[in-house]
């Protein structure tokens, strides 16, 4: 069974504020797929890197795939109130069509 | 709008009651994917279909079934509900992203609330 686990799963910050989230396991995945999920609603997909060490930026957010394909960071510069929300990775195994979801980081950005 | 919808967005009911969750894919996507969240947890996978046929299982209860039908709509139908199954229930589309990537796009999903 492949896990992901994701840290923090509480994070309050200021806004402007840096953060980092991260999703790490044991597994090798063929990609991983972050989404952004609002309360009440579907979660949206963000991002999905495949190339281990990939790098990829949406904004002012950065992905990045682990060399080794077993772990992601997403770091998000100068945080703002509307970055609120549930942070999820996802893992997809090497059949490519099952994900493994981590337990989320709840990201909270203050005015 | 992921192009994912599902219905009915809300669900109240009584313990050991049966409803029907109905969702319908992206236009053209032949899977889907079925998911459980409850309050503050992440997302459980319960269970997938591809062209009608069911393709995998996750934690999903006995009292739990589903199906796709031809039109490839799918249905998730919870009996004997209990106070617990009270969550956000999700439907999932897969679409193939840059390969070998598999993205999920997710529908709006139903509250169901058992009282």
């Amino acid at each position: 069974t492949q896990l992901l686990e994701q840290s923090p799963q509480f994070l309050s910050i200021q806004e402007g504020e840096n953060l980092t989230v991260y999703c790490n396991s044991s597994s090798v995945f063929s990609s991983l797929q972050w989404y952004r999920q609002e309360p009440g609603e579907g979660p949206v997909l963000l991002v999905t890197v495949v190339t281990g060490g990939e790098v990829k930026k949406l904004k002012r957010l950065t992905f990045q795939f682990g060399d080794a394909r077993k772990d992601s960071s997403l770091h998000i510069t100068a945080a703002q109130p509307g970055d609120t929300g549930l942070y999820l990775c996802a893992g997809a195994g090497n059949a490519g069509n099952m994900l493994t979801f981590g337990g989320g980081t709840r990201l909270m950005v203050k005015p | 709008d992921s192009g994912v919808t599902q219905t009915p967005k809300h669900l109240i009911t009584a313990t050991g009651q049966r409803v029907t969750l109905r969702c319908s894919p992206r236009s053209g996507d032949l899977s889907v994917y079925w998911y459980q969240q409850s309050l503050d947890q992440g997302l459980q996978f319960l269970i997938q279909y591809y062209n009608g046929e069911e393709r995998a299982k996750g934690n999903i209860l006995e009292r739990f079934s589903a199906q796709q039908f031809p039109d490839l709509h799918s249905e998730l139908n919870l009996s004997s509900l209990e106070l617990g199954d009270s969550a956000l229930y999700f439907c999932a589309s897969l679409v193939w992203g840059t390969p070998p990537s598999y993205e999920q796009y997710f529908g709006p999903g139903t509250r169901l609330t058992v009282t």
